[in-house]
């Protein structure tokens, strides 16, 4: 029972380097989001998807890039790393997508750019 | 925007205590209020989820509250154990997942 995968689990980038984050569903679930939660604060919406082949913009979209071109997959790019973008990148899903909808969380990446 | 603020940052208790976490919101036109755990290294697992039309919702040994007027929600743990111990972070916002805004947790740790 795997629910939401998230690969890699930590990484380490120089500025200016680029890397994908993939998130991986085995629920069916039709919406699919990237969080990232950095200390002091709460988590963030960064981008998340209303079904396959859908994007929208979250909170914090700049710097950041997404795709859904599989329902079951939500990958998260960064074209050229940040320091301001080292955190803690988590992905969730859900079956609808009101609040009313129960949200599955992966175990999160962490990321740090030096 | 929606302001969430949860204070304390930190709580510790020794066991079979009961205890309340405090969570603060600035918008009262929610359209619910969730209770979540996050356990280190993990993601979060929802616990409790307060409709705005409802003023608590319970679970075991969970009881969260609502008071919408006052911009406030409380969770209450009974007889807390050690294995309670992890952030708690409450999260309010509108129907769509694009309004919905995260505290920044309190974190619990529940001596033996």
């Amino acid at each position: 029972n795997a629910g939401v995968t998230q690969t890699p689990k930590f990484r380490v980038l120089k500025t200016g380097q680029s890397m994908t984050l993939l998130c991986a569903q085995d629920m069916n679930h039709e919406y699919m989001y990237w969080y990232r939660q950095d200390p002091g604060m709460g988590l963030r919406l960064i981008h998340y998807s209303v079904g396959e082949g859908t994007t929208a913009k979250g909170e914090v979209p700049d710097g950041y890039n997404v795709s859904r071109l599989k329902k079951q997959n939500f990958l998260l790019g960064l074209e050229s790393a940040a320091p301001s973008q080292t955190s803690v990148y988590f992905c969730a899903s859900s079956t609808l997508g009101t609040t009313a909808s129960p949200l599955h969380f992966g175990n999160g990446t962490r990321l740090t750019v030096t | 925007k929606q302001e969430v603020t949860q204070i304390p940052a930190a709580l510790s208790v020794p066991e079979g205590e009961n205890l309340v976490l405090n969570c603060s919101f600035t918008d009262s036109a929610i359209y619910n209020l969730q209770w979540f755990r996050q356990d280190p290294g993990k993601g979060l697992t929802s616990l409790l989820l307060i409709q705005s039309s409802q003023r608590e919702q319970t679970s075991g040994r969970l009881n969260a509250s609502l008071d919408k007027s006052s911009g406030r929600s409380t969770l209450y743990i009974a007889a807390s154990q050690p294995g309670d111990s992890a952030t708690y972070l409450c999260a309010s916002g509108g129907y769509n997942f694009n309004k919905f805004y995260f505290g920044s947790g309190t974190k619990l740790n529940v001596k033996p």
